[in-house]
């Protein structure tokens, strides 16, 4: 069973389009995050989301809007894409309290032409 | 957000001990500091993480400094699926503004 697990694994779209990113995770934890790794490898956070709410939302374009519909599913939509968004998207989960660790999923590998 | 330095690559012969360095001279006193690795290609996976005291796990040794400005991961036996980035990142935990910043790119080889 893979703890958290996103879909899809890769996705070309095309400049304007609208895509979706779907996570879910099986580990029973309440905190959720997106983040996103760059061309350079960064990692940054973009999102993350206790108990289906909203309490971190780095400087994100508006075009990206993540949905929680409940505590083990947290998807990315993302409007009207860019070339810049390409990029692989993680999704991350961790449990309740303070130092715990989070688990990532494989990544999706978004490419925009 | 405490700064890390970490060497930009290592290599390692199999079944040889890595031993992989950070300094975090910045640390704040409720920081813990943890390890995470990117295989390539895969999503970061969680090592291990510790405050003041040396921890052990099942993957890895956590050996942090008295005065908590450096910390060394060793993995004890490592193999050629040892492969990957590593990170060492100060902070309070779960996956709230985990910073990774560069890594150290640790290769390990027959």
């Amino acid at each position: 069973d893979t703890a958290v697990s996103q879909t899809p694994k890769y996705l070309v779209t095309q400049m304007g389009n609208d895509k979706s990113i779907k996570c879910e995770q099986n580990l029973g934890h309440d905190t959720m995050y997106w983040y996103k790794q760059d061309s350079k490898k960064f990692l940054k956070i973009m999102f993350s989301y206790n108990n289906k709410e909203l309490i971190i939302n780095e400087t994100v374009p508006n075009r990206f809007s993540p949905k929680s519909p409940d505590k083990a599913h947290l998807n990315l939509h993302i409007n009207s894409l860019e070339l810049g968004d390409s990029a692989v998207y993680f999704c991350a989960s961790s449990p309740r309290g303070q130092y715990t660790e989070a688990f990532f999923g494989q990544g999706t590998r978004l490419t925009v032409v | 957000d405490a700064k890390t330095t970490q060497p930009t690559s290592m290599d390692c012969a199999e079944g040889r001990a890595a031993n992989l360095p950070c300094n975090h001279s910045t640390i704040s006193g409720n920081e813990y500091v943890y390890w995470y690795r990117q295989i390539h290609s895969q999503g970061p996976q969680y090592i291990i993480h510790g405050l003041k005291n040396n921890e052990t796990n099942e993957m890895a040794s956590l050996i942090i400094t008295e005065d908590r400005k450096s910390s060394t991961l060793i993995l004890p036996h490592a193999t050629l699926r040892d492969t990957a980035v590593y990170y060492c990142i100060p902070g309070t935990g779960g996956g709230n503004k985990l910073t990774f910043g560069t890594g150290t790119q640790l290769k390990v080889e027959l």
